[in-house]
């Protein structure tokens, strides 16, 4: 069955650069959600798409940008990187009724260095 | 807001025993509740979910949970505990968005280590 999709696996940046990651969707699932997760902590929301528009945000930087195009999939758009920005970034999808699990990416990791 | 909460950072059992991993949850209304569990460097898999109906939820890999709303508790168990199940767990409470995007907030995770 398919499975979420996430582009990079493995992203290294240097301070001050940009970095932009890929999620692609389970076919037929229109709602999107990021997560990142630093070493040993547990996946902290970051921000959620339904039918192309947001619809909830959690803590995002404000350097941070996401959007979800026409083929529901979606890009998170990191500038300005931080070395506290290294993390594993997960990619979500799910239907958008609540009683539905959401089905996870294998994740990006990034390392700012 | 919704919150779910891991007691315990570890749980060790041996291979055979049952285990429990400890989940609470703080919710307004009927909660919606799941567990994962995450292979080191790998992402999130579903186990198993409660959102009505029997308190005993069975998921995969002869994985089970109890509901029990007196004691808001979601605990996560298997009978018989195998090497390959150590890994991170993590209960999770699913909001309730006008619109959808239902975003999942997860508790700090147990680590659940299974010996011979």
């Amino acid at each position: 069955a398919a499975g979420v999709i996430q582009s990079p696996r493995h992203l290294i940046k240097e301070k001050r650069e940009t970095a932009t990651l890929k999620c692609y969707p389970i076919p037929r699932h229109d709602t999107v959600y990021w997560y990142q997760q630093g070493p040993g902590q547990d996946p902290q929301f970051l921000i959620s798409f339904y039918e192309k528009m947001q619809s909830d945000k959690g803590s995002i930087p404000d350097r941070f940008s996401a959007q979800q195009f026409s083929d529901y999939h979606s890009e998170l758009n990191m500038s300005s990187l931080e070395l506290g920005d290294s993390a594993l970034y997960f990619c979500a999808s799910s239907s958008p009724d609540r009683g539905t699990e959401a089905f996870f990416g294998q994740g990006t990791r990034l390392t700012v260095v | 807001a919704q919150s779910v909460a891991q007691p315990e950072d570890q749980v060790n059992v041996a291979e055979g025993n049952p285990l429990t991993v400890k989940c609470t949850y703080s919710v307004s209304g009927n909660p919606y509740l799941f567990w994962y569990v995450q292979y080191p460097n790998r992402g999130l898999q579903f186990l198993l979910k409660y959102i009505t109906g029997d308190n005993l939820v069975k998921g995969s890999y002869g994985f089970e949970a109890e509901f029990n709303k007196s004691q808001t508790s979601f605990h996560l168990k298997k009978p018989s505990a195998l090497v390959s199940d150590s890994a991170l767990y993590f209960c999770a409470v699913r909001d309730k968005y006008p619109g959808g995007g239902n975003k999942l907030t997860f508790g700090t995770g147990t680590q659940l280590k299974v010996e011979l």
